[in-house]
């Protein structure tokens, strides 16, 4: 296992719930990373936090919520979702220090259903 | 912008015979380029990169890529597979002006039959 971690690893919920996804980085890195992969797309970018700071929002719905409270922790709050955003949710973290060739290292994913 | 391709959406192989995931890219500058593998279930994991230097780059599991710039290439080898190596495999690439964002391609599933 690598050394971030997400919970919880599996989530079904209804268009009207509310829940959080939770990452957290145990690797001392400055960066992290929101990514959507499902089926019909490749990995897709959805939000950069750079030292807590939201650096890159790809035009990603606003029932996506993402909170980077310190450089360890990443959460996703997820509200009135549609089907089509069932998806693997990975996190993912690395080191910006100016060097281009630093690798993200990825968490385990959030496999997520919406009924 | 950058991008990446891979051609390919299935590999399918015989273990114990030579591997090749292609991978082909675009920048405006000079290329990062990754190779990361995807086992059912899980994240994604890093296998090998290019920066500079030697074209061929070594990696994890016995992995190597053969960077060919005038091709804008970066294909994934191993001389012998394994049933273990079945799993899904990504191209990703970064480009200076891109800040520290990864374009990845779509991902090639690689299938090792014993």
């Amino acid at each position: 296992e690598t050394g971030v971690t997400q919970t919880p690893r599996h989530l079904v919920m209804g268009m009207t719930n509310k829940k959080s996804l939770k990452c957290e980085q145990h690797l001392g890195h400055n960066a992290m990373y929101w990514y959507k992969q499902s089926a019909k797309k490749p990995l897709e970018l959805m939000f950069v936090y750079s030292l807590e700071e939201r650096v890159e929002n790809n035009s990603v719905p606003s029932r996506f919520s993402p909170e980077c409270p310190n450089s360890s922790h990443l959460f996703l709050h997820l509200h009135t979702l549609q089907p089509e955003d069932s998806a693997l949710y990975l996190c993912a973290s690395s080191q910006l220090s100016g060097r281009p060739d630093n690798e993200q290292f990825f968490g385990p994913g959030t496999r997520l259903t919406v009924l | 912008a950058q991008s990446v391709a891979q051609p390919e959406d299935q590999v399918n192989v015989a273990e114990g015979n030579p591997l090749t995931v292609k991978c082909t890219y675009s920048v405006s500058g000079n290329p990062y380029l990754f190779w990361y593998v995807q086992y059912p279930n899980r994240g994604l994991q890093f296998l090998l990169k290019y920066i500079t230097g030697d074209n061929l780059v070594k990696g994890s599991y016995g992995f190597e890529a053969e960077f060919n710039k005038s091709q804008t290439s970066f294909h994934l080898k191993k001389p012998s597979a394994l049933v273990s190596d079945s799993a899904l495999y990504f191209c990703a690439v970064r480009d200076m002006g891109a800040g520290n964002m990864l374009t990845f391609g779509g991902g090639t599933r690689l299938m090792v039959k014993p």
